[in-house]
């Protein structure tokens, strides 16, 4: 069965800097769908960025960057010129594309925004 | 486009009692799922609806959790009879599953209804 692994219950960092969170997970599978979602105090829970395992490269969304290791079965988000509004949960997620699809979540990571 | 929907959004009820939550999803997607989180936990996965047949709920404890989906658009979550572990926050996602390739998988949440029994 497939796992997803965050082992960072809370970080923070200061605002304008570079903060990353990491991922690890576990799987038999070649083909598969990594996320990181983001989940605001009080608020809906909303895609930051997704990896499709086949593509080498790293995915990007403006300030959002992940340092995927297919090999090492880590999937890392680094947040640049962090800034108070990404103060949030995040989650790692695993989204299989055989068998019943299911989506695992991890654990999460609070992240704190210093001003 | 409008979101996903869930009603109600804060419960309040006795042990022992049951409850139900709604969601509608965004129309169109064809996968519906309901997840429970429990505080400082990630999402687990209760129950996914493809369309209006059951894909996975190897995770619902049947024994007291329903849950349906009639015609394949919105859906309904039920408890009966709750405990207080069943106090959690209640989610529903929603994705589009389109055939033929080019599904991206995102999911897209609802604001979530937490559940507090007592």
């Amino acid at each position: 069965a497939q796992t997803v692994t965050q082992s960072q219950p809370e970080m923070s960092v200061q605002e304008a800097e570079t903060v990353t969170l990491s991922c690890t997970y576990d799987t038999s599978e070649s083909d598969y769908y990594l996320f990181w979602y983001k989940q605001p105090p009080s608020r809906q829970m909303i895609l930051v960025i997704r990896q499709e395992a086949y593509k080498q490269q790293n995915a990007t969304e403006n300030r959002f960057s992940v340092n995927f290791q297919k090999a090492a079965k880590s999937f890392s988000l680094k947040i640049s010129d962090s800034q108070l509004g990404d103060a949030a949960m995040y989650f790692c997620a695993y989204r299989s594309l055989s068998g019943t699809y299911k989506y695992i979540f991890g654990t999460g990571t609070r992240l704190k925004v210093l001003a | 486009e409008a979101g996903v929907a869930q009603s109600p959004r804060y419960k309040i009820i006795e042990k022992r009692q049951s409850v139900a939550f709604w969601c509608n999803p965004i129309s169109g997607h064809a996968t519906l799922y309901w997840y429970q989180q429990i505080l400082g936990q990630g999402p687990k996965l209760l129950i996914q609806f493809q369309n209006n047949g059951v894909v996975d709920d190897s995770q619902l404890p049947k024994d007291r959790f329903s849950a349906e989906r009639l015609k394949g658009v919105d859906s309904t979550l039920k408890i009966q009879p709750a405990k207080l572990e069943d106090s959690a926050v209640y989610l529903c996602a929603s994705s589009l599953s389109r055939s033929g390739g080019g599904d991206t998988y995102e999911q897209y949440f609802g604001p979530g209804t937490r559940l507090t029994v007592t």
